[in-house]
C-alpha cells in the first residue's frame, strides 16, 4: 500500500450506466490528481485539485465529473462513457503542487 | 508546452548488466524530475525525486542525474536483476507552480534470468 487506495480495482460499465471511482488518501496531501492511461499511450492528465479547489481540467469531456469533498478524497463520477475511454485511472496526491507524487494502483475501467 | 521523451522504448539486458535509462524535457524551467517504476497493470511506484538544486539522487542501486541546462535526466540500475523488470517512467512539471507533472511514454524494461 502507498497510502493512496482506490476503489474498485476493476470496474466494467455499460455505456448507459453510471458509476463512481473513489480515491482516499491518509498522508495529509493538499493536492489530488486525476489522471489516464491508455494503452500505448503517456499518462493523461485529467484533474487537479488543491485545498479542494479544482486548479485544472484538462479539456477532459463533460462525461467524466470530479468531486473534492475534502483533501483526502476525490471521485471521479462517470456517465455516458463510450468504449475508447477503457483504460487504467490513476489517482495521485502530494504534499503541495509540485512537489513528489504518491500513486494508486489504479482502476481499470472497461466501457462495453 | 512540457514534452517528455524517453530513450529506449525496450530494452532488455542480461542480469548483471549496469543500464542506464534516458530521459529529456523541453521546458527547462523545472523545480524537480521525479522517476517511477510501473509493473503490468499496475499502479506507480516513486523510485527517485531530484530537486532542481540537486544534480542526483541515489536509492540503493539506483541513481538518477539531472541536467537541467541540457534537459536531461538519466536513470542508472546497477547491477540488474529480473526483479528489475518493469516499465519505467520519467516525469516533469508542467511550468510554473502548477505542479502538473507530464510523463513520457516510458521505457520497458526486461532483464533475462
Amino acid at each position: 500500500e502507498t497510502g493512496v487506495t482506490q476503489t474498485p480495482r476493476h470496474l466494467v460499465m455499460g455505456m448507459t450506466n453510471k458509476k463512481s471511482l473513489k480515491c482516499e488518501q491518509h498522508l495529509g496531501h493538499n493536492a489530488m490528481y486525476w489522471y489516464k492511461q491508455s494503452a500505448k499511450k503517456p499518462l493523461e492528465l485529467m484533474f487537479v485539485y488543491n485545498f479542494k479547489e479544482q486548479t485544472e481540467n484538462n479539456s477532459v469531456p463533460s462525461r467524466f465529473s470530479p468531486e473534492c469533498p475534502n483533501s483526502s478524497h476525490l471521485f471521479l463520477h462517470l456517465h455516458t462513457l463510450q468504449p475508447e475511454d477503457s483504460a487504467l485511472y490513476l489517482c495521485a496526491s502530494s504534499r503541495a503542487l509540485g512537489a513528489g507524487y504518491t500513486f494508486g494502483s489504479g482502476t481499470r475501467l472497461t466501457v462495453v | 508546452k512540457q514534452e517528455v521523451t524517453q530513450i529506449p522504448a525496450a530494452l532488455s539486458v542480461p542480469e548483471g548488466e549496469n543500464l542506464v535509462l534516458n530521459c529529456s524535457f523541453t521546458d527547462s524551467a523545472i523545480y524537480n524530475l521525479q522517476w517511477f517504476r510501473q509493473d503490468p497493470g499496475k499502479g506507480l511506484t516513486s523510485l527517485l525525486l531530484i530537486q532542481s538544486s540537486q544534480r542526483e539522487q541515489t536509492s540503493g542501486r539506483l541513481n538518477a542525474s539531472l541536467d537541467k541546462s541540457s534537459g536531461r535526466s538519466t536513470l542508472y540500475i546497477a547491477a540488474s536483476q529480473p526483479g528489475d523488470s518493469a516499465t519505467y517512467l520519467c516525469a516533469a512539471p508542467y511550468g510554473g507552480s502548477q505542479g502538473n507533472l507530464i510523463f513520457g511514454k516510458g521505457t520497458k524494461l526486461s532483464v533475462k534470468p
